[in-house]
């Protein structure tokens, strides 16, 4: 059971770049997000869905896409990439909107 | 308002208790989490507790509920130094069709020999 996989782990972007950061998950969770993390700031949530086809904006949307085409993934794409966009993201996904949510290794992004 | 509150770092004794506090704004809480993250690794949930329950325990962890004064705990026993990690705080909020989870900075536990 791979559980929550997140591709690259690492990556490095120019300024003005795009690129998705992939999330699979193979527990048919309904529920999945996308969450950056950021030194001092703990986790903020970017874009989450509540199931195929239905996607919502988080806390910080600016600058990234979601799509949610199957139940397994939940694709996050950058329009143009900028430092500030220079973090470490974080995929989760869960059952329910009330049971745990469980997180992928996470992707190093860095933005030059 | 949506925040969580937890202090940045916390330095323990191998062997000694480890309280981590955490202070959060929102009364609808329905869930309070308390997840773990070693180095280069993702979040993974070490307790939660409901927001009716006052106390949880699970073997070495200990987590203490004040809901009034919206003040979350995690205490572990026997510290050891596996235990080293960045323990997260998070709350739990209805938003729409959504329950979505707020984290706090995280506290880094150093423990040492």
């Amino acid at each position: 059971n791979a559980g929550v996989t997140q591709t690259p782990k690492f990556q490095v972007l120019k300024t003005g770049q795009s690129m998705t950061l992939q999330c699979a998950q193979d527990m048919n969770h309904e529920y999945m997000s996308w969450y950056r993390q950021d030194p001092g700031m703990g986790l903020r949530l970017i874009h989450y869905s509540v199931g195929a086809g239905i996607t919502d904006q988080g806390e910080v949307p600016n600058g990234y896409n979601v799509s949610r085409s199957t139940t397994e993934d939940f694709p996050l794409r950058l329009l143009s990439a900028a430092p500030s966009q220079t973090s470490v993201y974080f995929c989760a996904s869960s059952y329910s909107v009330t049971t745990e949510a469980f997180f992928g290794q996470g992707t190093r992004l860095t933005v030059v | 308002g949506e925040d969580v509150e937890q202090s940045l770092f916390l330095s323990v004794r191998e062997g000694d208790s480890s309280v981590i506090n955490c202070t959060y704004t929102d009364s609808s809480s329905t869930y309070l989490y308390w997840y773990k993250q070693e180095p280069g690794a993702g979040l993974q949930l070490l307790t939660y507790i409901f927001s009716n329950m006052d106390m949880k325990q699970d073997q070495r962890l200990t987590v203490l509920l004040n809901k009034k004064d919206k003040h979350l705990s995690l205490r572990i026993a026997d510290t050891q130094t596996g235990d080293s990690a960045i323990y997260f705080c998070a709350e739990s909020i209805r938003s729409g069709g959504y329950n979505k989870l707020i984290f706090g900075a995280g506290t880094r536990l150093a423990v040492h020999p």
